[in-house]
């Protein structure tokens, strides 16, 4: 399975303000993703990033609200733009495996808005 | 819409206390079901995938299986260590390499 690292690992953040998520994987993937873990709550996938092209988002989620960048196929970023305390959760970035749809996750960034 | 409940949401065991988790789940064509075990303050970490009804697979004391509407995640004699959140997971449809939808996951604690 891939080595999967994010930065940074947590951060308090002020209101209004917005935060780079980045994601780097130690070998190429094609599809990479981004999920959001409230707390307390499961998983929620965010939207979907190939390299070269837009990302795909779920509903609920917009693209002003949390762009995203994939510049290469070892990279992603996720910003969460004009935070508010309602953005306070787990934001964790997966990659696709070599067997079809198995998924490999990072730690995560714990992020507290204040 | 497809979704994924899992129950018990919190299960505590003494060690060596065998028991089993449910996940149930209704998608429009099965692409594989995922069990994950989850930390506190880590990401989820890979444990099974399965894939037809009467798919069995084992990890140490860990054995997940599937049903037409269900999986179980049966834990055999646990120890401490094996205390975490598990989760399990569907992929979204649409083809391709899809994202998951989670369940909320079953919070187990081994007490020694």
């Amino acid at each position: 399975s891939a080595v999967i690292s994010q930065k940074p690992s947590r951060d308090i953040c002020q209101r209004g303000t917005s935060l780079t998520i980045q994601c780097q994987v130690d070998s190429q993937v094609t599809m990479m993703f981004w999920y959001r873990q409230q707390p307390g709550q499961s998983l929620t996938l965010i939207a979907t990033a190939n390299q070269g092209s837009e990302a795909t988002y779920e509903s609920g989620f917009v693209i002003d609200k949390f762009p995203i960048s994939r510049p290469n196929l070892t990279f992603s970023t996720l910003t969460v733009s004009n935070m508010s305390p309602e953005d306070s959760s787990i934001y964790l970035c997966s990659v696709a495996g070599i067997i079809y749809n198995e998924q490999f996750f990072g730690p995560g960034t714990r992020l507290t808005v204040l | 819409e497809d979704q994924v409940t899992q129950s018990p949401e919190a299960l505590r065991l003494q060690e060596g206390e065998s028991s089993s988790l449910n996940c149930s789940y209704t998608v429009s064509g099965l692409r594989g079901l995922f069990w994950y075990r989850q930390d506190p303050g880590k990401g989820p970490e890979f444990l099974f995938t399965l894939y037809s009804a009467g798919e069995e697979k084992e990890k140490e004391r860990l054995k997940a299986t599937l049903t037409k509407k269900e999986s179980f995640l049966h834990i055999t004699a646990p120890k401490p260590e094996d205390s975490a959140t598990y989760l399990c997971a569907v992929p979204n449809g649409g083809g391709g390499a899809d994202g998951l939808t989670f369940g909320k996951g079953t919070h187990l604690i081994i007490q020694p």
